[in-house]
């Protein structure tokens, strides 16, 4: 009964450095999203995945790159780390059909 | 396009009631309201459709008025543990799955 898990929970980022955010779902959703959580800025959306194979960019999509390795996880790619990337990053899934989302816990990222 | 939210924090008393309000300057198809204790993962609350009526949770409730694009979220006789912040999330057209776009959030705070 694990809903959305997200790894890691925590991680600090040299500026330039790259890392992946991994994301798996077992709800047996359809699509799955990436969200960044910053002060006095709400949820953003970085980039979805309707379904299995098909990937598309949300309203802040620069600086990353994600795959929907298969129904249930969906990876999110920092390539080249900045300091405006530090933020809580947040992993969501949703039936097809359903526009309400679950989401899981949560990756705080800081980049030095 | 982000939907602004009003007000941006309250304090309340155990007991008191408050509304939380989400406008759009854009025509919206449905307003979705989340809930997000501190360090945890934002929690769905209600959907609000264009259409629709309006939607109640226990002692917690929303309306979505069409002409002037705005949702309001009822909390009457509040308990400690609906302190949190709440974000609405929007649609503008059907069946755009968990692509919301959110507001920055209200921050609200129960006191006993």
């Amino acid at each position: 009964n694990a809903g959305v898990t997200q790894t890691p929970k925590f991680q600090v980022l040299k500026t330039g450095q790259s890392m992946t955010l991994q994301c798996a779902q077992d709800m047996n959703h359809n699509s799955m999203y990436w969200y960044r959580q910053d002060p006095g800025m709400g949820l953003r959306l970085i980039y979805y995945s309707a379904s299995e194979g098909t990937t598309d960019k949300g309203e802040v999509p620069n600086g990353y790159n994600v795959s929907r390795l298969n129904k249930r996880e969906f990876s999110l790619r920092l390539e080249s780390a900045a300091p405006s990337q530090t933020s809580v990053y947040f992993c969501a899934s949703s039936q097809q059909g359903q526009s309400w989302i679950t989401f899981g816990s949560g990756t705080r990222l800081t980049v030095v | 396009q982000q939907p602004v939210q009003s007000p941006q924090a309250v304090i309340l008393r155990e007991g008191e009631d408050a509304v939380i309000n989400c406008s759009s300057s854009k025509a919206l198809y449905s307003v979705h309201w989340y809930r997000q204790k501190h360090g945890e993962a934002p929690v769905f609350l209600m959907i609000l459709l264009k259409g629709g009526e309006q939607k109640g949770h226990e002692k917690i409730s929303a309306s979505f008025n069409e002409k002037k694009q705005q949702s309001s979220l009822y909390l009457t006789a509040s308990q400690l543990s609906y302190s949190g912040t709440y974000f609405c999330g929007t649609e503008r057209t059907y069946n755009q799955g968990g692509k919301l776009i959110f507001g920055q959030g209200t921050e609200l705070s129960v006191k006993p």
